[in-house]
Parts: C-alpha cells; structure tokens; sequence
C-alpha cells in the first residue's frame, strides 16, 4: 500500500533562507509520482512541483527544487530564498498505477520569519 | 475561467439536515474526487469517479453519496448531518491512471455542522 510521512509537523526559517522539508514514501511499484502541495492560510490546494519515478534528474521549479533520493525513497522540498508569503502548510503526496488515487502526507507548517 | 469550481465555499447546517456540494471542472479530465481535510488538516480520499463510473469508495458513511451526472460533474450529497461532519471538502479532478498527472483542486467548502 502507498505510504507519506512526514515527520516535522512545523518548521521555523528566517526570510531569505533555504528550507527543506522532509517527506518519506514506500509503494511497491516501480512506476509513480510524487508531489508537492502548498495550502496557505486561504486554503486552496496548489500544486508546487513533481517528480517522476524514472526521471534522472531533481525537479525545480522557480525556488522550489525537489531532492529526490529513489534508493532512500524520499523526496524532499528544497524553498530556495524563503518568503513571507511561503508561510503555508506544505503536502507531500504521491500517485502510483496501482492506487490511483493522490495519497497524502500529513503536511507540514512552515513559518518563515522577517 | 476557473478549473475546479465548487460551491458552496460555506457551508452552515444544523445537525440532521441534509445538504449537497457541487463541482465542476473544465479541463475534460475523466475522473473526478472527494476528499475530506479533517481538523487536523490531514487529507484522505472518499470518492473517485470515471466517466460516471463510481472507481473508489473508501471507507465513508453511507450518508455520503457521491452522484456524477457526466464526467464534467461530482455532486457530493450527505443525509443526516452529524458534528464529525464538520471538515473541508475538496473536490479535484486528473486524467485517470496517469502517474505523472498531479490532481487540480477546488477551492474547498467548508462545512461546519452545528
């Protein structure tokens, strides 16, 4: 069955650091995705960035780059040049052949700090 | 125009009542979803639908009952409210069976039973 973890339920970073926040999987199939979801304080659920099972190189996507690890399977959101505005709940989720379905994480908060 | 619409946003009910939420979606995607964001904010998959073929049915009430008219459209209709109801409801939508295709969301509803 698939799997999600994260295990920081809130993270502090200083505005124009970098953050990274951790995300874990496990799914028996080789074929999958993985995605990140931003949730402001509004609500609304925004896709970040993706990266496929069999691509060779980490996604990014603007400040957002994905450091993906296959054989550590996970899949960590790097924010480069954090902003006030990244203050979100951030989720982690991923889709396999098997599922079907978006299976999630259970978020992390993140707080960035002027 | 807006991908995933849903309305309502709000959603304000005594317990015992029976209300619905709507959703729509332009981006011809063949299968459309429920999920419910609880207090904790974790996100969990009630309902997927195909072409108006009922796909996934996790473990809900049976006072919850999804009803797709075409594949453009998920209505989500509860009966007999209860307090545990109170939560976030997403509808969204993908191409089925796509591992590299992340999921466009509605905006939310909130449904508060009182």
């Amino acid at each position: 069955a698939q799997k999600i973890t994260q295990t920081q339920p809130g993270m502090f970073v200083q505005e124009k650091e970098a953050v990274t926040l951790d995300c874990t999987y496990d799914t028996s199939d080789p074929s999958y995705g993985l995605f990140w979801y931003k949730q402001p304080s509004s609500g609304e659920m925004i896709f970040l960035i993706y990266q496929g099972s069999y691509d060779q190189q980490n996604a990014t996507e603007g400040r957002y780059s994905l450091n993906f690890q296959k054989a550590r399977k996970s899949a960590n959101l790097v924010i480069s040049a954090s902003q006030l505005g990244d203050s979100a709940m951030y989720f982690c989720a991923m889709r396999d052949r098997g599922g079907n379905k978006l299976v999630f994480g259970a978020g992390t908060i993140l707080r960035v700090k002027s | 125009d807006t991908a995933v619409s849903q309305t309502p946003k709000y959603l304000v009910t005594q317990m015992g009542n029976d209300k619905s939420i709507k959703c729509e979606q332009n981006l011809g995607h063949d299968t459309m979803y429920w999920y419910k964001q609880d207090s904790k904010k974790f996100l969990k998959i009630m309902f997927s639908y195909n072409n108006k073929e009922l796909i996934i049915n996790e473990t809900v009430p049976n006072r919850f009952s999804p009803k797709s008219p075409d594949k453009a459209h998920l209505n989500l209709h509860i009966n007999s409210l209860e307090l545990g109801d109170s939560a976030v409801y997403f509808c969204a939508s993908s191409p089925l069976g796509l591992v590299d295709y992340g999921y466009t969301f509605g905006s939310g509803t909130r449904l508060t039973v009182v």
